[in-house]
């Protein structure tokens, strides 16, 4: 099956830094990849649609300058938290599109947490 | 503005017992339909996907229907198993559209 991929896995920062989370499609191409992120207990929350090659689309209420995503190519996709704070601690997760029947598979989630 | 609901939110039932998830959505102009699970702390597992033409998806102890004209999709699980234990999301793509819709889940636990 398709497998999609993310790295850290977790990840401790101090407030006030930058984090760059990795998401690859490891064995399928995707022009389109997504940005979730889900607090305990609730429900996945998208925060952006990561299109190969032209700007992401954010979801209303999510700041672009604060998530900075960027989609170089059809296998990679990665989010930037600028300036972390506490409050952006969270689970993080990406998926990817297939083409055709536009399947979307799920990484396993970055677990970030902001001191 | 497509909705989608799964009832029930929460189910508990004994090991060994076939059992039946519901999905239901309001706007039937669905490209796909996707049926997950979810562990605790772990990212979403796709089980079925059911395309807009299609009436049913099979793959080991899981059976996934789909009627368009109703709104609705059953995911069936046959021989619970304690490993069966998890939350089950439903997802629908919008003709037209990228993002995926989710229902709430439903939350399972399969007891020994």
């Amino acid at each position: 099956g398709a497998v999609v991929s993310q790295h850290p896995s977790w990840v401790i920062c101090k407030s006030g830094t930058s984090v760059k989370i990795e998401c690859r499609s490891l064995d399928f191409q995707a022009t389109t990849m997504f940005w979730y992120r889900q607090f305990p207990k609730q429900s996945l929350m998208l925060m952006a649609t990561s299109n190969e090659g032209s700007k992401a689309t954010y979801e209303q209420g999510v700041e672009k300058d604060k998530f900075l995503i960027n989609h170089a190519s059809l296998t990679l996709s990665t989010l930037t938290v600028t300036s972390a704070h506490p409050e952006d601690s969270s689970f993080y997760i990406c998926s990817a599109q297939t083409s055709g029947v536009k399947a979307q598979y799920f990484g396993p989630g970055t677990r970030l947490l902001v001191l | 503005k497509q909705e989608v609901t799964q009832i029930p939110a929460a189910l508990s039932v004994p090991e060994g017992e076939n059992l039946v998830l519901n999905c239901s959505f309001t706007d039937s102009a669905i490209y796909n339909l996707q049926w997950f699970r979810q562990d605790p702390g772990k990212g979403l597992t796709s089980l079925l996907l059911i395309q807009s033409s299609q009436r049913e998806q099979t793959s080991g102890r899981l059976n996934a229907s789909l009627d368009k004209s109703s709104g609705r999709s059953t995911l069936y699980i046959a021989a619970s198993q304690p490993g069966d234990s998890a939350t089950y999301l439903c997802a629908v793509l919008i003709q037209g559209a990228q993002k995926l819709v989710f229902g709430q889940g439903t939350r399972l636990t399969i007891n020994p």
